[in-house]
């Protein structure tokens, strides 16, 4: 199995809503990332988390909130987003970069296409 | 974050070669060449990566200069199927940063 499961496809939220987005990997895979990316750009990576815990957080807003409960899992919690938080979600998942030195691959998602109204 | 420089569109023609060009000048001699493309409408998609000898797999090869400031992607034969964004990478410590990739055409 070499899927990333995201769910849900589509979200629509409002600005006071709190909603989350889940990632699931069953590849054994000790990395998982959370990505946004808007409409014509490229991926944006948001946080990484290393053995469950996070390692490194760039310099997102609070208002995202990620979770990290097991190795398979991976949540992204949401609550008072802004119109301009509207994207494309994007989950993966790798073996440990630092681990490997790079000679491995990541998995993506198929993403959450969140819009806030 | 160590930076790759892409042009930002090239088109092809359908079952013809690919040669898409990657620069990163700012290269360490540790660092892996990662190349990702996206499908309209999908997630990111692992092509190929390299460290310092040309790589082969069932999709590209990846042709690495000897000083490995630059690298090149190759698709032998392109398909409509190919036309995506494809994005060169060089990955610093844990971080796989994705930089404006090349928006590849493929004209039947």
């Amino acid at each position: 199995d070499t899927e990333v499961t995201q769910t849900p496809k589509h979200l629509v939220m409002g600005m006071t809503n709190k909603k989350s987005l889940k990632c699931e990997q069953h590849m054994g895979h000790r990395a998982m990332y959370w990505y946004k990316q808007k409409a014509k750009k490229p991926p944006e990576l948001m946080f990484v988390y290393s053995y469950e815990k996070l390692s490194i957080n760039e310099s997102v807003p609070s208002r995202f909130s990620p979770e990290c409960p097991n190795s398979s899992l991976l949540n992204l919690h949401l609550h008072a987003l802004q119109p301009e938080d509207s994207a494309l979600y994007l989950c993966a998942s790798s073996q440990i970069f630092i681990w490997t030195g790079g000679d491995t691959e990541a998995f993506f998602g198929q993403g959450t296409r969140l819009t806030v109204v | 974050d160590a930076k790759t420089t892409q042009p930002n569109s090239m088109e092809s023609n359908e079952e013809e070669p690919v040669h898409l060009p990657c620069n990163h000048s700012t290269i360490s001699g540790t660092d892996y060449i990662h190349w990702y493309r996206q499908l309209p409408s999908q997630g990111p998609e692992y092509v190929i990566h390299g460290l310092t000898s040309n790589v082969n797999n069932r999709m590209a090869s990846l042709a690495i200069a000897e000083d490995r400031k630059s690298s090149t992607l190759i698709l032998h034969r392109a398909t409509l199927r190919d036309a995506a964004v494809y994005y060169c990478i060089l990955l610093v410590g844990n971080k796989l940063v994705f930089g404006a990739g090349t928006i590849l055409r493929v004209k039947s």
